[in-house]
């Protein structure tokens, strides 16, 4: 089974602090994606990377930043925590480049901004 | 840009009874579609998905959805609900232009009641 793991699941960080979402997966998977899920807006997409070093933006990047050196993880970074970006996020990869593949989630990091 | 519309934000049934969860999307091209699936306190997975062929997909639990063109829509049916079916869904879009990135709908919250 794939498997796709963030690093915590709840997390609280003050107001400015730089913040890092870790998310790890172990199936060779060439997509990494990182997703925020507020309700009424269902997922919507941050960024992505299909390749290490490579990334392209979602529809929401603006406050984020991400970092694949490796190609098993994705890292999101928020570069100063506001508290609109209180929401919970989803890491997911997917196999090949084409748009023909399912995708897989992590459990998610419930990240609290106070 | 492609678009995702579910029409229900919430819905509740009892058991035995009949599920449809609507789903529209706005992209007049190629597309590929998913429906995906949150359990309480899990992680998102995929219940089905449509990329080419017959438009009537089955998917896990009993679970299938048509994929009608000229509607541009691709609704989740069930024929008899169960308590176990309670959770998140979320209807999902991948236009073949659009490389990677698979866009979500809002979400829909069924509550089964035993």
């Amino acid at each position: 089974d794939v498997k796709v793991t963030q690093s915590s699941r709840y997390l609280v960080k003050r107001t400015g602090e730089k913040v890092f979402l870790e998310c790890v997966q172990d199936m060779d998977h060439e997509n990494m994606f990182w997703y925020r899920q507020d309700p009424g807006l269902g997922l919507r997409l941050i960024y992505f990377s299909y390749d290490v070093k490579m990334k392209e933006k979602g529809d929401i990047p603006e406050g984020y930043s991400v970092s694949r050196e490796k190609k098993e993880r994705f890292s999101l970074i928020l570069e100063s925590a506001s508290t609109n970006q209180t929401s919970m996020y989803l890491c997911a990869s997917s196999l090949t480049r084409g748009p023909n593949t399912e995708a897989f989630f992590g459990q998610g990091t419930r990240l609290t901004v106070v | 840009a492609q678009s995702v519309s579910q029409h229900n934000h919430h819905v509740i049934l009892s058991e035995a009874a009949s599920l449809e969860l609507g789903c529209n999307y706005s992209y007049g091209g190629t597309v590929n579609l998913f429906w995906y699936v949150q359990y309480p306190g899990q992680h998102l997975q995929l219940l089905l998905k449509y990329f080419s062929g017959d438009p009537l997909v089955k998917g896990i639990k009993g679970f299938e959805a048509e994929f009608i063109k000229s509607k541009f829509s691709f609704n989740l049916r069930k024929p008899s609900v169960q308590w176990s079916d309670t959770a998140e869904y979320f209807c999902a879009v991948n236009a073949n232009n659009a490389g990677n990135m698979l866009t979500f709908g809002g979400g829909t919250r069924l509550m089964v009641k035993p």
